[in-house]
Formats: C-alpha cells, structure tokens, sequence
C-alpha cells in the first residue's frame, strides 16, 4: 500500500489565484482530513469528511472548501489566495469517522503564495 | 476552548541522557491526547496515545488531569530519537487533532 499520496507535492501561485490539492486516502479508509501547517507551527485542522460528508470545520474562511468522492478521495479547494495561505497542506485518513480512529498522514502539498 | 502547549521549541540532549518533553493542554472535557512524531525527510505519524497506555521506542506519556499534562519521558535518549516531536488532543466525540507548536528533540553523541 502506497499509503495516504498527495498531489501536487509543490506549487506556486500568485495572490488571488485558486489552488486544488488533490488526496488520495489508503484503501480502505473512508475517512479524510485536511490540515494547514504554516512553518513554525503545528498542524491546524481544516475539514473531516467521512463516507462523503462534511463532519467537522475548523476556523478558516469560505475560501476553503473541500469534498470527497466516492471512492473515498478527496480535494481541498481554496480560492482568492493571500499571502497568508502559504504552508504544508496535509491530508490524513482513517478506517472510522470517530476520534478513536487513528490517523495516518500524508506528506503534504507545499503551497507557496506570491 | 482547545489549546495545546508545548512550551519548549527545542530540547538537546546528550546519547543516554533522559528526556522529558513537555505538554499541556487547555480542555474543558475529557479529551483523548496523542504524541506524534516526525522524524527528518518523513511523514507525521502517531507515536502513541493516552489510551494504549503502551511504551513505543522506549517513550511513555502518561496523563495527569489534575495538572492538564501529557508529558513524553525516555529514560535514556538515543541518537535517532532526534525529530520534530508534536503534542495533540481530540476532542471527546470529534475526530479533529488540535496540535501544539511542537518541539525538536535533538540528540548529540
């Protein structure tokens, strides 16, 4: 197993510009979740979906959204980039949609906003 | 309100030294807490959680709710624990992880 994969692993924009990253869960798991880590700072919880709907938010703007498919993957959207949305976007999955479910990350797209 | 606080941005030590790294956490209910760690050039992964009450790598967590902490111990540290080592909380019900700033463990011979 491949694991959780992430695409692109790296990309630039200018402000303004609209970004999707695209995730991949492990087979299996029905479960995803998507995190902005800035550098410096731990990771910060975006979205959670679970057999295809939404099932937590974290505090970003409208600019992001997010969905998943039926196969279980998954794309995060953000729209109007700033300056500000430069970080490490990582996705995760678990077998559950519950937090005993134990998460496995992937290794990010790296945004960079100019 | 949910934080986690590391308060420690970077702990060195020496090979066989003892280690002990810090976390609090600010929550109103019961939360499940976790240690994750990455080591360099890989993923983030779980190293373990309150609940297993197991020992990974040599490293124990354990909780004291009276002091809202979930520090990592190791009795004697090895060279390649060296790694960026996360504290993280999930929120009874929530699958959601809010994470600390992290601190870097560094290992020196």
């Amino acid at each position: 197993d491949a694991g959780v994969t992430q695409s692109p692993t790296h990309l630039i924009k200018t402000r303004g510009q609209q970004v999707t990253l695209r995730c991949s869960p492990i087979s299996g798991h029905k479960s995803v979740s998507w995190y902005q880590q800035v550098l410096g700072q731990g990771p910060q919880f975006i979205f959670q979906y679970y057999e295809k709907e939404e099932r937590g938010r974290g505090n970003f703007p409208d600019r992001f959204s997010a969905r998943q498919f039926p196969n279980y993957s998954s794309e995060l959207n953000v729209n109007a980039l700033l300056l500000g949305d430069s970080a490490l976007y990582l996705c995760a999955s678990s077998w559950g949609g519950s937090g005993a479910n134990v998460l496995t990350f992937g290794a990010g797209s790296r945004l960079t906003v100019l | 309100a949910q934080r986690v606080t590391q308060p420690e941005k970077l702990l060195s030590v020496f090979k066989g030294a003892p280690v002990e790294l810090k976390c609090n956490y600010s929550y109103s209910g019961s939360p499940e807490l976790f240690w994750y760690v990455q080591y360099s050039r890989q993923r983030l992964q779980l190293l373990l959680r309150h609940i297993s009450r197991e020992s990974i790598k040599g490293f124990t967590a354990d909780l004291n709710k009276g002091e809202t902490s979930f520090h990592l111990k190791k009795p004697f540290a090895q060279e390649e624990d060296s790694a960026m080592y996360y504290c993280a909380l999930s929120p009874t019900g929530f699958q959601k992880l809010v994470f600390g700033t992290g601190t870097r463990l560094l290992v020196s011979p």
